[in-house]
Parts: structure tokens; C-alpha cells; sequence
């Protein structure tokens, strides 16, 4: 079965400062995607990242940057000099493809960063 | 172009009583997804619908049935509800069906609903 774990249930840093939110998944097929969901306090949640499971190169895009690496099962989250309007939930994502005739997604429980002034 | 539509924003029930939760998105997706998000947890999918005409049971169907009206639009009900089912329900979907793509799925802002 389809596991994610995000073991950081709350960070709190300083504006500027650098970030990482972790996340470690269990899967048993070798063809999968992973998902990164940001989640501010007005509730709906934002799709960020989608990487599937053969590419394993790392991602920026701005403050953002995402390390994938399939020897530790991990998918992690870096903001690099963080700003207030980061403060969110993030959520982690998974989603396999040989039992998955609707795409489902088992989400981490979340982690709740601070990012205070 | 609204994206993924819910309504309502907020509701709140009497144990035992029954409501729908609408749900419409304009992106001729054809895959519709419900979830529920509970405190200090990820979501848990409680249905989809990987086409029209179709729907699947997901982790936490009890409590739930839903109906997929046409390729816009995905309803979920509950016939009776329970404590147990105060949460913050998501509708979301995705443009790929069935065939093992795997596609990324948008989310609406979400429904609030407390059962007293």
C-alpha cells in the first residue's frame, strides 16, 4: 500500500531564512508520481510540483526547489530565503500507476510552516 | 475560466439529516474526485469518477454516495449524517481517465461542514 510521510508537523522559521520540508514515501511499483501541494490559510490548495518516479534530476522554479531521490524514497521541499507569504501548509503527495484506474493520490499529513517577520 | 467550483462554502447540519455537495469544473477533465480533510491530516479520498458514468469507492467511502451528472459535474451525498463526518470536504479534478496515466489533479476551494 501507498504510504507518505511528512514527519515535520510544524516549522518556524525567520523571514530570509532557508527552508526544507520533508517528505518520505513507500510504494511498491516502480512507476509513480509525486505532488507537492502548498495550502495557505485561506484553505484551498495549490498544486506546485509534479515529478514522476523515472526522472530524478532536481527542480527550481524561484525560491522553490525540489530533490528527489529514489535510494532514500524521499521528495523534499527547500524555500530558499522564505518570506511571510510562504507560511502555509504544505502537503506531499503520491500516486502510483498499476492500481490507479482514477489517479488517486494518498496525501502526507501535512507540515504547517511559520514564517514569521 | 473558473477552474473547479463548490458550493456551498459553509454548512451546518443536525445528525440525521441529509445534504449535497455540488461540485463543477470547466476544464473538460474527465476524471472528479471527492476528498475530506480532517485536523492534522492529509486528505483521504472518499470517491472519484474516472469518467462519466463511473464512480469507484476510494479509502473512506462509508456515509457517502455520489453521482456523476455529466462530465462537469460530481456530487457527493450524505444521507444521513453523523459527528463523524464534520470536515472540510475537497472536489478536485484531473484531465486524464483510466489507462494508468497518472495526471495532476486541481482542487475547488473547498466546503466547510460542521454536524451538530
Amino acid at each position: 500500500a501507498q504510504k507518505v510521510t511528512q514527519a515535520q508537523t510544524e516549522i518556524s522559521v525567520v523571514e530570509k531564512e532557508d527552508v526544507t520540508l520533508d517528505c518520505v514515501y513507500e510504494t511498491r511499483d516502480t512507476t509513480y508520481y509525486l505532488f507537492w501541494y502548498k495550502q495557505p490559510p485561506s484553505g484551498e490548495l495549490v498544486f506546485l510540483i509534479r515529478r514522476n518516479s523515472f526522472d530524478e534530476q532536481n527542480e527550481i522554479s524561484g525560491r522553490y526547489s525540489w530533490n528527489f531521490q529514489k535510494s532514500t524514497s524521499s521528495f523534499n521541499f527547500t524555500i530558499t530565503a522564505s518570506q511571510v507569504v510562504d507560511s502555509a501548509v504544505y502537503f506531499c503527495a503520491l500516486s502510483d500507476v498499476v492500481d490507479n484506474a482514477g489517479n488517486m493520490l494518498t496525501f502526507g499529513g501535512g507540515t504547517r510552516l511559520m514564517v514569521k517577520p | 475560466n473558473a477552474g473547479v467550483t463548490q458550493t456551498p462554502k459553509f454548512q451546518v447540519l443536525k445528525t440525521g439529516q441529509s445534504m449535497t455537495l455540488q461540485c463543477a469544473q470547466d476544464m473538460n477533465h474527465n476524471s472528479m474526485y471527492w476528498y475530506r480533510q480532517d485536523p492534522g491530516m492529509g486528505l483521504r479520498l472518499i470517491y472519484y469518477s474516472a469518467s462519466e458514468g463511473t464512480t469507484d469507492k476510494g479509502e473512506v467511502p462509508n456515509g457517502y454516495n455520489v453521482s456523476r451528472l455529466n462530465k462537469r459535474e460530481f456530487s457527493l451525498r450524505l444521507e444521513s449524517a453523523a459527528p463523524s463526518q464534520t470536515s472540510v470536504y475537497f472536489c478536485a479534478s484531473s484531465e486524464a481517465g483510466t489507462g494508468g496515466y497518472t495526471d495532476t489533479q486541481y482542487f475547488g476551494p473547498g466546503t466547510r461542514l460542521t454536524v451538530l
